[in-house]
């Protein structure tokens, strides 16, 4: 079975500081790693994912994310936040042949950027 | 490309009577979709596997007799709520997968 936990349910920063959203997980195979955001009452959209290859992902708006097996993390993180970039952030992980199918999230983050 | 829309956006029902949600890949052709079920400052919990042309696979604890989910064509999941209760209330969030999973924008329902 896998599991992805979200340390961090809130996150407040200050608009233009750096943020970083923290995700790890625990899965005995090989894993697909997701980011996804989500602006109230809408559904979510896909920032950024692991499948293979380099372990650092980048993604729409700005984020990105680094993928580190030996400590089973996939933390997110921005430069610089702007105030839209207010939502909540849910962190996901699939595992076996088809990326994506089979989702596990966490249990989100919270980021509220404040001025 | 990869949309994927939800109807109604929000429904309020009363209790006992039953409401259907739709969720279609606009652009594409889904033989799966997903059915997630929000509950507010929570994350996402699947409900059902929906397959084209077969019966949906339902994780435990979601009772398939009052969620019943239809996958008849390629480009449309629906999930009938049936005989809802006030603590069926919450969000519904579709999936269409297509390589990854494309999500539809939510359903709130309440029921009163």
């Amino acid at each position: 079975a896998q599991s992805v936990t979200q340390l961090d349910s809130q996150v407040p920063v200050f608009e233009e500081a750096p943020v970083e959203l923290r995700c790890n997980y625990s899965s005995s195979v090989s894993v697909y790693l997701f980011w996804y955001v989500q602006y109230p009452n809408q559904g979510l959209q896909l920032l950024l994912k692991y499948l293979s290859g380099s372990t650092l992902v980048k993604g729409i708006n700005g984020f990105e994310a680094e993928f580190n097996k030996s400590q089973t993390s996939f933390h997110l993180r921005k430069p610089s936040v702007h105030i839209s970039d207010t939502a909540e952030y849910f962190c996901a992980v699939s595992h076996g042949g088809n990326a994506g199918n089979m989702l596990t999230f966490g249990g989100g983050t919270r980021l509220m950027v404040k001025p | 490309g990869a949309v994927v829309s939800q109807h109604p956006s929000w429904v309020i029902c009363k209790s006992g009577t039953s409401v259907k949600i739709e969720c279609r890949s606009l652009d594409f052709q889904a033989t799966t979709m997903f059915w997630y079920r929000q509950f507010p400052k929570q994350s996402l919990m699947l409900m059902a596997t929906s397959n084209e042309g077969s019966k949906a696979t339902y994780e435990q604890g979601v009772e398939k007799d009052k969620f019943l989910i239809n996958h008849a064509s390629l480009t449309l999941s629906t999930l009938t709520v049936t005989s809802a209760h006030p603590e069926d209330s919450s969000f519904y969030i579709c999936s269409a997968y297509r390589g990854e999973q494309y999500f539809g924008p939510g359903t709130r329902l309440t029921v009163t």
